[in-house]
C-alpha cells in the first residue's frame, strides 16, 4: 500500500472558522510533512514530523496548528485564516531511512478556500 | 532563494514531438526525485535517480542525474496528451531535506 489520504478534498471557510485538515498513510512511515501549493507554483514545505516529533516549521503563522496523534496521522488545524491561505494543501510521507533513497509520497491534497 | 531551477518554465508541443526538461543547481544532492502533478491533485513520484551519471527509463521517459549529482533531466519521446501535467524534481540533501524545482508546465495537444 503505497497510499496517502487526505480529508477533505474540498474546504471552503470563513475567516472566523475553526478547521482541521486530516491525513493518514498505512506505509510505516515516520516521516510526514505538510505543504501548500499556490497554482501553478512548486509546493512550499510547511511542517515536518519526525517519529511524531515536530522537527522543521518553516516559520508558518500560529493560525496553523500541526499535530500529529501518532505515526499514522497527520493534522493541521486552521483557525483566523486570510484569503491569501486559499491553496493546495499536501501531505506528504517518507520513510526516513535517511539520504540517499529517502522518497516522499504525496496525498491527493485539500482544496482550501478562505471567504 | 531557489535551489533548483528548471527550464523552460513552460512547454506547449504536439502529440508527438520529443522534448527535454532540466533541473539544474549549483548544489550537491544526495538524489533526486521527478513528479507529475495534474491540476488539483498531488504529485505523483515517477522515479529517483541517486548515482552520478545514472540513467532510468519508464517507458516512453527517461531520467538523467549528471555525473557531479548537481543537475538532472528528464527527456519524453513521442509525447502523447496524457503526459501533460507540471513536472516537478526534487532534490534531497545530505541533511535528508527536500528541495523542490520551480516546475515545467508541459501541455501537449493532439
Amino acid at each position: 500500500d503505497t497510499e496517502v489520504t487526505q480529508t477533505p478534498k474540498h474546504l471552503v471557510m470563513g475567516m472566523t472558522n475553526k478547521k482541521s485538515l486530516k491525513c493518514e498513510q498505512h506505509m510505516g512511515h515516520r516521516a510526514m510533512y505538510w505543504y501548500k501549493q499556490k497554482a501553478k507554483k512548486p509546493p512550499e514545505l510547511m511542517f515536518v514530523y519526525s517519529y511524531e516529533k515536530l522537527s522543521i516549521n518553516e516559520s508558518v503563522p500560529s493560525r496553523f496548528s500541526p499535530e500529529c496523534p501518532n505515526s499514522s496521522l497527520l493534522n493541521l488545524h486552521l483557525h483566523a485564516l486570510q484569503p491569501e491561505d486559499s491553496a493546495l494543501y499536501l501531505c506528504a510521507s517518507s520513510s526516513r531511512t535517511g539520504p540517499p533513497y529517502n522518497e516522499q509520497f504525496f496525498g491527493p491534497g485539500t482544496r482550501l478556500t478562505v471567504l | 532563494t531557489q535551489l533548483l531551477e528548471q527550464s523552460p518554465q513552460f512547454l506547449s508541443i504536439q502529440e508527438g514531438e520529443n522534448l527535454t526538461v532540466y533541473c539544474n543547481s549549483s548544489s550537491v544532492f544526495s538524489s533526486l526525485q521527478w513528479y507529475r502533478q495534474e491540476p488539483g491533485e498531488g504529485p505523483v513520484l515517477l522515479v529517483t535517480v541517486v548515482t552520478g551519471g545514472e540513467v532510468k527509463k519508464l517507458k516512453r521517459l527517461t531520467f538523467q542525474f549528471g555525473d557531479a549529482r548537481k543537475d538532472s533531466s528528464l527527456h519524453i519521446t513521442a509525447a502523447q496528451p496524457g503526459d501533460t501535467g507540471l513536472y516537478l524534481c526534487a532534490g534531497l540533501n545530505n541533511f535528508n531535506k527536500f528541495y523542490f524545482g520551480s516546475g515545467t508546465k508541459l501541455n501537449v495537444k493532439p
